[in-house]
């Protein structure tokens, strides 16, 4: 079965700290792979995609995450945390298909002041 | 850019009763839709994909006659909660695709079903 794998379920950084969300998945053809972003009681916002091409794919809100084929990674970074950022945070993958999707269990980041 | 609008945003209903969620495409046409359901502090798992003027196709261990799925036009797919209970109280999601399977889909702001 197709799965994705965040391993940190909790992340507390504070605001200014750089940020890097992990995300693992089962290797499968042509892997799409998406980050979303929730607030607490709200439908997802999309950060950003892979699809192919770059291997470094910039998103909103100042997130990038970089695809690597060979450890089967597709991290979020954030080089300067900001309090609004603070939400759950969900990678999610697509195989043969970019929109019937398969979520990883989601990292609550909590920004410090 | 396209929208997906769900309906209602929330929702109490007593046990044994049906709930209907609406699930549209503001701004195109959508021949296929997805349902998740996220359990609180949980990830979203998928239901079912609809497609438009045909059944639709459960994932493993969701009840169809539970969670009735029609997608009647291009712009408008329903789930049907029948006979409620507390624990299908949930947050349910639903996406819509705009094109070939190698696009993406859009997602609606989802629905909060409180089951008392």
């Amino acid at each position: 079965a197709q799965s994705v794998t965040q391993p940190d379920i909790h992340i507390t950084v504070s605001e200014g700290a750089s940020l890097e969300l992990r995300c693992n998945y089962s290797y499968g053809a042509t892997p799409y792979l998406f980050w979303y972003v929730q607030s607490p009681g709200q439908g997802l916002q999309l950060l950003l995609k892979y699809f192919s091409g770059d291997t470094l794919v910039q998103g909103i809100k100042g997130f990038e995450a970089e695809f690597k084929r060979s450890q089967s990674s597709f991290n979020l970074r954030k080089p300067s945390v900001h309090w609004s950022d603070a939400a759950e945070y969900f990678c999610a993958k697509g195989t043969g298909t970019a929109s019937k999707l398969t979520f990883g269990t989601g990292t609550r980041l909590q920004v410090t002041l | 850019g396209a929208v997906v609008s769900q309906h209602p945003s929330w929702v109490i209903c007593k046990s044994g009763t049906s709930v209907k969620i609406e699930c549209r495409s503001l701004d195109f046409q959508a021949t296929t839709m997805f349902w998740y359901r996220q359990f609180p502090k949980q990830s979203l798992m998928l239901m079912a994909t609809s497609n438009e003027g045909s059944k639709a196709t459960y994932e493993q261990g969701v009840e169809k006659d539970k969670f009735l799925i029609n997608h009647a036009s291009l712009t408008l797919s329903t789930l049907t909660v029948t006979s409620a209970h507390p624990e299908d109280s949930s947050f349910y999601i639903c996406s819509a695709r705009l094109g070939l399977m190698n696009t993406e889909a859009f997602f609606g702001q989802g629905t909060r079903l409180t089951v008392v």
